[in-house]
């Protein structure tokens, strides 16, 4: 069966700081993957979709930036956090022609101070 | 033409009740409606879904109305229990556009015993 894992679960960054958070999916090939933002009592915004290795479309324009190095491998980043940032942010992913039914991670809890 | 409106925004229902939230979606190229439910702290899990071709789907206590003319969907939950307290999103999708997957905001539901 397939699972999908993030990491950090919880991480408190200063701001100005850097980031990178991490997300990998197993029991699958070529997935799509995601990375959506929720924020407190809010919906979910996608930030971030990858159909394969190195390809990445945004959707919202930001300072976070999201790669894809390997098939199973979704990584988020920032060069300087600011407060806004702070939020849930979640991996998603979905078979590859089935980009409609996405399942989602655990998610990290980011704050930013 | 993206959004996707939910209601209510919170719902209390004794235990052995019935749960209904409601979602409304205005671009008609949605070809897929799916619920998810997500518990605090937790990614959110795909609880069901339905596609346009069909008013009406069931899974256990779980039930998808769904109105194509009226572009109304609605998610029942039959016999309500404190376990199913948490937060409720509707969302919308085209089956060969993942990047168009739109949420509602949430509904939280509470159970109480």
């Amino acid at each position: 069966s397939q699972t999908i894992h993030q990491w950090p679960a919880t991480l408190v960054q200063p701001v100005g700081s850097p980031l990178s958070l991490e997300c990998t999916v197993e029991g699958t090939s070529n997935p799509n993957l995601y990375w959506y933002r929720q924020a407190a009592g809010r919906g979910l915004q996608l930030l971030f979709y990858s159909v394969g290795i190195g390809q990445i479309s945004s959707e919202v324009p930001q300072n976070l930036s999201a790669s894809r190095p390997q098939d199973r491998q979704f990584i988020l980043s920032s060069k300087k956090l600011l407060l806004s940032d702070s939020g849930f942010y979640l991996c998603a992913w979905s078979v590859y022609g089935r980009s409609y039914e996405q399942y989602f991670g655990p998610g990290t809890r980011l704050t930013v101070t | 033409q993206q959004q996707v409106k939910q209601s209510p925004q919170s719902l209390i229902v004794q235990k052995g009740g019935i749960s209904i939230i409601n979602c409304a979606y205005e671009n008609t190229a949605f070809d897929y409606f799916p619920w998810y439910q997500q518990f605090p702290g937790k990614g959110p899990a795909l609880l069901i879904a339905i596609r346009p071709d069909v008013s009406e789907k069931k899974e256990g206590r779980f039930t998808i109305s769904f109105n194509k003319s009226a572009k109304q969907f609605s998610l029942h939950i039959m016999d309500s229990q404190p376990g199913d307290s948490a937060t409720y999103f509707c969302a919308a999708s085209m089956s060969n556009y993942g990047q168009n997957f739109v949420f509602g905001p949430g509904t939280r539901l509470s159970v109480l015993p």
